[in-house]
């Protein structure tokens, strides 16, 4: 059973800070990972992929890849009240369906 | 209309209801997929359509049939539906290339009411 596991939450930051979620993964040959948004009621909006070990930047927002370790990381800086949302951890291997984690809940505190 | 579609929004029908949710993606991607998310359950993968062949059947209960027309389309028939089926149902798509996929995008959702 390939699982996708993720600290639930709330994670609570101030405004302004940067949230750091964790997510980890059993199935070793995984290949592509996915954050993705998620707010109350809405679907899932990605925000970040990342292919290779290291880190990957997009404005606010930085993905860091372990496959060693099987761990894979979001960090917001600067966070601001609209990103409180639950934010969503997907793991893809070749020829295999998405596998996504249960999620985390942000919660951002002006 | 741009991405992935999903018509109705709201649905509430009752159990010996027939009806069918649609989803419809705009991205030339060749593969599709229905996922169900509850209340605080993670995102529960239904089916999966590659190349219009249908790849996945997570261990759907018969009372959910999909359908999948085309490369663009796809649809999801329900009958004789439980009150535990009341969810949020998602489609997504994605590009599927020799055996890889490229990232999932969604719909924005049908909200299942069973009564």
């Amino acid at each position: 059973q390939k699982e996708v596991e993720q600290n639930s939450g709330p994670l609570s930051v101030p405004e302004g800070a940067i949230a750091s979620l964790n997510c980890t993964y059993s199935d070793r040959g995984s290949q592509s990972f996915f954050w993705y948004r998620q707010y109350s009621g809405k679907s899932p909006e990605l925000i970040m992929f990342i292919y290779s070990n290291g880190d990957k930047e997009d404005g606010r927002f930085t993905a860091q890849l372990n496959k060693a370790s099987q761990y894979v990381s979001l960090l917001i800086r600067d966070s601001q009240p609209s990103d409180s949302a639950t934010y969503l951890c997907a793991v893809y291997n070749y020829g295999q369906n998405f596998v996504f984690g249960p999620g985390t809940r942000l919660s951002v505190l002006p | 209309e741009t991405g992935v579609t999903q018509t109705p929004r709201h649905l509430v029908m009752g159990m010996t209801n027939k009806k069918s949710l649609k989803c419809e993606q705009h991205l030339g991607h060749n593969a599709m997929y229905w996922y169900k998310q509850s209340a605080k359950k993670p995102l529960e993968l239904m089916f999966v359509y590659n190349f219009k062949e249908q790849t996945e059947n997570n261990s759907v209960p018969s009372r959910f049939s999909p359908e999948c027309p085309n490369s663009s389309h796809l649809f999801l028939h329900l009958h004789t539906l439980q009150p535990e089926d009341s969810a949020l149902y998602l489609c997504a798509s994605s590009q599927s290339r020799t055996g890889q996929n490229t990232e999932q995008y969604f719909g924005p959702g049908t909200r299942l009411t069973v009564t």
